[in-house]
């Protein structure tokens, strides 16, 4: 079974300053693709990031960045000088099937940016 | 401008009603799916569908019936929803083909049952 796990309900910021969002997830497959989205309040969730069980660079993309650690299967996102505009409900996910397709969604971290 | 199109927006509908939640993608892609979300509940997914052919059903109610005439279309067919059923109904779509592509999503359909 997979399980993805956001502990953090909801956070609350004040512009500028960095947060992170934790994401930890349970599979027993050693090739798994692990996913974060954003869901603004027009509904759509936005894809941010993909990355594979085999590739544990952390990555950057302007004020994000992803810190993938498979010791503590942990896949966390860290915005920095978080901005208004980043208010949002932050999905994380993991697929391992072999179609690559039955996503199994976090349970999201809303993220309210005040200014 | 999403490429996975959603109609309508917002639907209210009874429960001896019979109605239909519409996708449409403009990305080419080859998978579709349809997933379900409830307040305070993690995304369910309800179908997919690859190639226009249903892959995965996750033991969603009869009372739910889909419909891929294409690989750019995806219809929910509705009838005799139940007060739980009222949700945000989001559409998504992907390259499909074993890769773990990302899914593109639609702004969904936010569905009342009075």
């Amino acid at each position: 079974a997979q399980k993805v796990t956001q502990a953090q309900t909801e956070i609350s910021v004040v512009e500028k300053e960095d947060v992170t969002l934790d994401c930890v997830y349970e599979t027993r497959d050693t090739t798994y693709y692990l996913f974060w989205y954003k869901q603004p309040p027009s509904g759509e969730l936005v894809f941010l990031i993909r990355r594979n069980s085999f590739d544990e660079q952390n990555e950057i993309s302007g004020r994000y960045s992803w810190n993938f650690q498979k010791s503590t299967s942990s896949f966390n996102f860290t915005i920095t000088a978080s901005q208004v505009v980043d208010s949002a409900v932050y999905f994380c996910a993991l697929s391992e099937d072999n179609y690559g397709q039955n996503f199994v969604f976090g349970p999201g971290t809303r993220l309210s940016v005040l200014p | 401008e999403t490429g996975v199109t959603q109609t309508p927006r917002h639907l209210v509908m009874g429960m001896t009603n019979k109605k239909s939640l519409k996708c449409e993608q403009h990305l080419g892609h080859n998978a579709m799916y349809w997933y379900k979300q409830s307040a305070k509940k993690p995304l369910e997914l309800m179908f997919v569908y690859n190639f226009k052919e249903q892959t995965e059903n996750n033991s969603v109610p009869s009372r739910f019936s889909p419909e891929c005439p294409n690989s750019s279309h995806l219809f929910l067919h509705l009838h005799t929803l139940q007060p739980e059923d009222s949700a945000l109904y989001l559409c998504a779509s992907s390259q499909g083909g074993g890769e773990h592509q990302p899914q593109h999503f639609g702004d969904g359909t936010r569905l009342s049952i009075l």
